[in-house]
């Protein structure tokens, strides 16, 4: 089956720094790429997701990058702010219009200091 | 947008006993619900996947008949925790998917005590 792999475990950065956080994949078959943030005791909330047809995506502040040959994707925050601290996971599937099951990575603890 | 309510949100119960959890989908059909676990500080793990009618994939080392899965319509998946005991307290959540464009729709977890 897939196995994701997330680095780093934890990251702190200043209030402004940009975070940069990667994953890689093992499934050549997988084809979507989601970004979770989830705080303390909630569910994972879906802030960016590529599909493999896409190399970049961008969403203000918050941008993934894809790169297929290499079988790795990266989440990229700017101008971090104390908000968005949490922890954030990475995940990949395969499927169509209804997608198979998710495999996560193991997590990132961001933290922004103000 | 996509919404998957999921009850209760907490429970506490006594070792031996058994718990259900539920997940309705609102708005939309979800045609698989996905079940995890999350222990803290912790990634998701996932548990068992069941389709709408049919009986439930469970993950290898997953007890099947500790974990019944029920997924009888496409609005409603529920997940029993039977017998439980203290290594079973865990933040349980569901994930559903069925309608193109969403991805995938998450409840809002349970946080499973055992006393």
């Amino acid at each position: 089956g897939e196995n994701v792999e997330q680095h780093p475990s934890t990251l702190s950065v200043q209030e402004g720094d940009s975070a940069v956080i990667k994953c890689t994949y093992s499934d050549s078959a997988s084809n979507y790429f989601p970004w979770y943030k989830q705080e303390l005791g909630k569910r994972p909330q879906l802030i960016i997701d590529i599909r493999s047809n896409v190399g970049e995506k961008k969403d203000q502040r918050i941008a993934v990058t894809l790169n297929k040959t290499a079988k790795h994707f990266s989440l990229h925050i700017t101008e971090t702010q104390p908000e968005d601290s949490a922890v954030y996971f990475c995940a990949a599937s395969s499927g169509g219009s209804t997608l198979g099951r998710l495999y996560f990575g193991r997590g990132t603890q961001l933290t922004v200091w103000p | 947008g996509a919404v998957v309510s999921q009850h209760p949100s907490r429970v506490i119960c006594k070792s031996g006993t058994s718990v259900k959890i539920e997940c309705r989908s609102l708005d939309f059909q979800a045609t698989t619900m996905f079940w995890y676990r999350q222990f803290p500080k912790q990634s998701l793990m996932l548990m068992a996947t069941s389709n709408e009618g049919s009986k439930a994939t469970y993950e290898q080392g997953v007890e099947k008949d500790k974990f019944l899965i029920n997924h009888a319509s496409l609005t409603l998946s529920t997940l029993t925790v039977t017998s439980a005991h203290p290594e079973d307290s865990s933040f349980y959540i569901c994930s559903a998917s069925g309608q193109e464009g969403y991805g995938y729709t998450f409840g809002s977890g349970t946080r499973l005590t055992v006393v």
